[in-house]
């Protein structure tokens, strides 16, 4: 059971958006704007997509966008491609003494 | 390019130890916190432990304190995880991580430990 939960899975057709949640409690997702979003292809490194809830590190298209509400986060790709399909999984900064940093299960996009 | 490359793992028997390297280029390693997160096989992502730039500070997961020791050198631009007593739990992958404000961005492809007899 991962810290923050993600759904399993979502799907798209190309060009479509779809909106992956994360969410968490007031002690991280909620309590901090330190969410971060990868995207992950089994094998590889997994890389920086989102980071502090909604900012884009140089190099990632302005289709990969980040929000939060509360205790839950989003990550919407608009315009789907194909390379797009991989894993993503949030993260964030925990308030807990024993945690620093917290991670959701991961959801598996398949592009159609 | 910013490249983290983990080394060090392998098969090992319940109680032994093992050790992980992790070589950094492509920043000022001695500048950045840096992070070791593992994932079992099936499992998520759990955080296992972190360390300073200046290797003053270190932090673990309770799974694994007392058991496991963070370490860097500077010079050789390399984090270390050692790991002692291990478990059959302790198996998966192990990913080292560069701290990026109170997170983390930049990670390896990560390398397997299997605990088993």
């Amino acid at each position: 059971q991962s810290a923050l939960t993600q759904p399993a899975s979502v799907s798209g057709s190309p060009g479509q958006s779809i909106t992956i949640s994360c969410t968490g409690t007031s002690s991280d997702v909620g309590g901090y704007n330190y969410v971060s979003w990868f995207q992950h292809h089994p094998g590889k490194a997994p890389k920086l997509m989102i980071y502090e809830v909604s900012n884009r590190p140089s190099g990632v298209p302005d289709r990969f966008s980040g929000s939060k509400s509360g205790n839950t986060a989003s990550l919407t790709i608009s315009g789907l491609q194909t390379e797009d399909e991989a894993d993503y999984f949030c993260s964030s900064y925990s308030g807990s003494s024993t945690l620093a940093v917290v991670f959701g299960g991961g959801t598996k996009l398949t592009v159609l | 390019e910013v490249q983290v490359v983990e080394s060090g793992g392998g098969l090992v028997q319940p109680g032994g130890s093992l050790r992980l390297s992790c070589e950094a280029s492509g920043f000022t390693f001695r500048s950045y916190w840096m992070h070791w997160v593992r994932q079992a096989p099936g499992k998520g992502l759990v955080w296992v432990s972190r360390i300073k730039s200046d290797g003053s500070s270190t932090n673990y997961a309770d799974s694994v304190k007392g058991r496991f020791t963070i370490s860097r050198d500077n010079a050789k631009n390399t984090l270390y995880l050692q790991m002692n007593s291990l478990r059959a739990e302790d198996t998966a992958v192990y990913y080292c991580a560069r701290g990026f404000g109170y997170n983390v961005d930049y990670w390896g492809q990560g390398i397997l430990v299997t605990v088993s007899s």
